[in-house]
């Protein structure tokens, strides 16, 4: 089983849509989660932290569930710019507690 | 406030070679991480320096070696390269005993060996 599992899409969804990506995870010690957005061919940048407590920037909105172990972002009224690949992050794993580890990614495609 | 740089941005090396891919991490950040990134796969965590000294390692052969500086920046060094080398290798900086642990990813090196 892999530590961080993500579903790859692609997710086709038209401009104005709600669109959800969901996240596991193996290791229940797991510290920090993150979500970060990789546009093709670039460096993932950090779109937000994950708390337990969920947190909301503008469209975007996390939630972590430590019970389950499981990790949401919800995209609201969806932009053309929001198409890019949505990387799952967990820091802490299986063996360690200081790497990264990652999903291999939703791609999300939003249409005009 | 300059984020984090890595260089090159691209090389081509020969099955057999080495190859030294160079980090420089976010101003105020003192731990660097290197992952490895192949086409549609998210990236794999290879080791991590802090102090000078790898603080962990990823599931990556001893002919993946690094060094850190006193300045904080970085070098990931590889030996007889392999055609599976070629990838996208992506530098990550963070604060140790930070308010957050969230690291910052440079642009990446393109390695294509062949």
């Amino acid at each position: 089983r892999k530590e961080v599992e993500q579903d790859p899409g692609p997710f086709n969804v038209p401009e104005g849509a709600t669109v959800a990506f969901n996240c596991t995870y193996s290791n229940s010690a797991s510290q920090s989660f993150f979500w970060y957005r990789q546009d093709c061919r670039k460096e993932p940048k950090l779109l937000m932290s994950v708390y337990s407590s969920g947190n909301e920037d503008g469209r975007f909105t996390a939630q972590l569930n430590r019970a389950s172990q499981y990790i949401s972002l919800l995209i609201r009224d969806s932009k053309l710019s929001d198409s890019a690949t949505y990387l799952c992050v967990v820091e802490g794993g299986t063996s360690g507690t200081y790497k990264y580890i990652f999903g291999t990614g939703t791609r999300l495609k939003v249409l005009a | 406030d300059a984020g984090v740089t890595q260089s090159p941005t691209h090389l081509i090396k020969t099955r057999g070679q080495q190859v030294t891919l160079r980090c420089s991490p976010k101003s105020g950040h003192d731990t660097v991480s290197w992952y490895q990134q192949a086409l549609g796969q998210g990236p794999q965590f290879i080791f991590q320096y802090y102090e000078e000294e790898e603080r962990q390692r990823g599931n990556f052969p001893d002919r993946f070696s690094g060094h850190q500086f006193p300045n904080y920046s970085s070098e990931l060094n590889v030996n007889a390269l392999l055609l599976g080398d070629s990838a996208l290798y992506l530098c990550a900086s963070s604060l140790i005993g930070g308010a957050s642990t969230e690291a910052f990813f440079g642009q990446g090196t393109r390695l294509t060996v062949v």
